[in-house]
């Protein structure tokens, strides 16, 4: 089944306390992304990847970082989690330029930090 | 700057009807939109693509179009039932970076 899945889908942490958020499809695609959803302000791309080792920033990238050094893997990390990081995440893929670009999506993980 | 606005915000209907979400958008300049469901708690369900190319795609009981030039696009859909009641987001993407730009979303509530 292609999917994507994200790790975990929930978590509750400390501020400060380093944590990554694992996200992995099984499609094949060239281009992923992170959103953070937030009531109020909708979904709004942290980070995004064209390629292997190729990464940038998308709107919201601040207290983020992201590698991707493998073309299924494409893990958010949080160095330093603040409370304003409080927020419900969708990792998605798809095919980017060389296909059709219908994003498919993760379940989505909700990260509280206190 | 895109701006995506989808009317109404919320929305509840009675079994059986058909009804049309709305999704508006500023910048007519775009390389396909794609309509989500969202269920509480859950994550995104790709419903439709639209490719700026074409004017609609249908699916079962959905149908989207897609008017560039008047900077719309609707979901149709037909005989709700109450397992339709999700969350609609619309959003627009494509380009080199590929973002998706989401719609501001249309809670659906199908009474039984």
């Amino acid at each position: 089944e292609a999917q994507v899945t994200q790790n975990p889908r929930y978590l509750i942490t400390v501020t400060g306390k380093k944590l990554t958020v694992t996200c992995s499809q099984n499609m094949n695609h060239e281009y992923m992304s992170w959103y953070r959803q937030d009531p109020g302000l909708g979904l709004r791309q942290i980070y995004y990847s064209m390629n292997v080792e190729v990464t940038d920033k998308g709107d919201v990238p601040e207290g983020y970082k992201v590698s991707r050094k493998e073309k299924r893997n494409f893990p958010l990390i949080l160095e330093s989690p603040s409370p304003n990081q409080t927020s419900l995440y969708f990792c998605a893929s798809s095919w980017g330029q060389r296909g059709s670009p219908e994003a498919f999506f993760g379940q989505g993980t909700r990260l509280t930090v206190v | 700057k895109q701006e995506v606005t989808q009317i109404p915000a919320a929305l509840s209907v009675p079994e059986g009807e058909n009804l049309v979400l709305n999704c508006s958008f500023t910048d007519s300049a775009i390389y396909n939109l794609q309509w989500f469901r969202q269920d509480p708690g859950k994550g995104l369900t790709s419903l439709l693509l639209i490719q700026s190319s074409q004017r609609e795609q249908t699916s079962g009981r959905l149908n989207a179009s897609l008017d560039k030039s008047s900077g719309r696009s609707t979901l149709y859909i037909a005989a709700s039932q109450p397992g339709d009641s999700a969350t609609y987001l619309c959003a627009l993407g494509g380009g080199a970076t590929n973002k998706l730009i989401f719609g501001t979303g249309t809670l659906l509530a199908v009474q039984p």
